[in-house]
């Protein structure tokens, strides 16, 4: 099977950088994606990795190593509408070609 | 706003009911996939279909049932409900079969009661 952790909960300042980890166990798998998620509202994509290394898209990065089943995302110039739950999710390469998704983690940015 | 529909927003029903939730995909997506969320579970991989075909399949329970039609949207059947079945139900999209890049719906929020 597939597990993916992440910590619960993250608190961090306004402007600042904050890096959220997820370590994972999976036999097998195309690649590491990320979501973040406001109170009440849809997941909504942030990056993917499908190799090894790092991934930038504007404010936001994305690791990934495969060797030590670890991936990170990392939120620069945090804004406080950062504040949210961030997922990362994986999608299995054999059998039923499962998705999962981490345990997530709730971000609160504070002034 | 993703560009993926799901209807209805809301649905309350009794135990023992069936339900139809409809998910329409962004346009040009031929994946489209179904996750349950509940505060105690996150979420959950129910079932994927790529272009009308079964293509992944997750923890999706014997009373639950999709399909993908010609028209490239989607509907999950919930039948003989009970209260755990009470959920938020996201469809979401993608581009391709394999892709890390999905695209979510606003969700139809399930209340069995």
């Amino acid at each position: 099977g597939q597990s993916l952790e992440q910590p619960s909960e993250v608190t961090a300042v306004e402007g600042a950088i904050v890096q959220i980890n997820c370590t994972y166990q999976t036999s097998g798998f195309y690649g590491l994606s990320w979501y973040q998620q406001h109170d009440g509202g849809a997941p909504t994509f942030l990056s993917y990795n499908a190799l090894d290394g790092l991934e930038e898209t504007g404010r936001f990065s994305s690791f990934l190593s495969r060797s030590d089943s670890y991936g990170y995302l990392l939120l620069q110039e945090l804004q406080m509408k950062d504040s949210a739950s961030y997922f990362c999710a994986v999608r299995a390469s054999g059998g039923y070609q499962k998705v999962t998704f981490g345990t997530g983690t709730k971000l609160q940015v504070i002034p | 706003d993703s560009g993926v529909t799901q209807t209805p927003k809301h649905l309350i029903t009794a135990t023992g009911q069936r339900v139809t939730l409809r998910c329409s995909p962004r346009s040009g997506d031929l994946s489209v996939y179904w996750y349950q969320q509940s505060l105690d579970q996150g979420l959950q991989f129910l079932i994927q279909y790529y272009n009308g075909e079964e293509r992944a399949k997750g923890n999706i329970l014997e009373r639950f049932s999709a399909q993908q039609f010609p028209d490239l949207h989607s509907e999950l059947n919930l039948s003989s409900l009970e209260l755990g079945d009470s959920a938020l139900y996201f469809c979401a999209s993608s581009l391709g079969g394999t892709t890390g890049e999905q695209y979510f719906g606003p969700g139809t929020r399930l209340t069995v009661t």
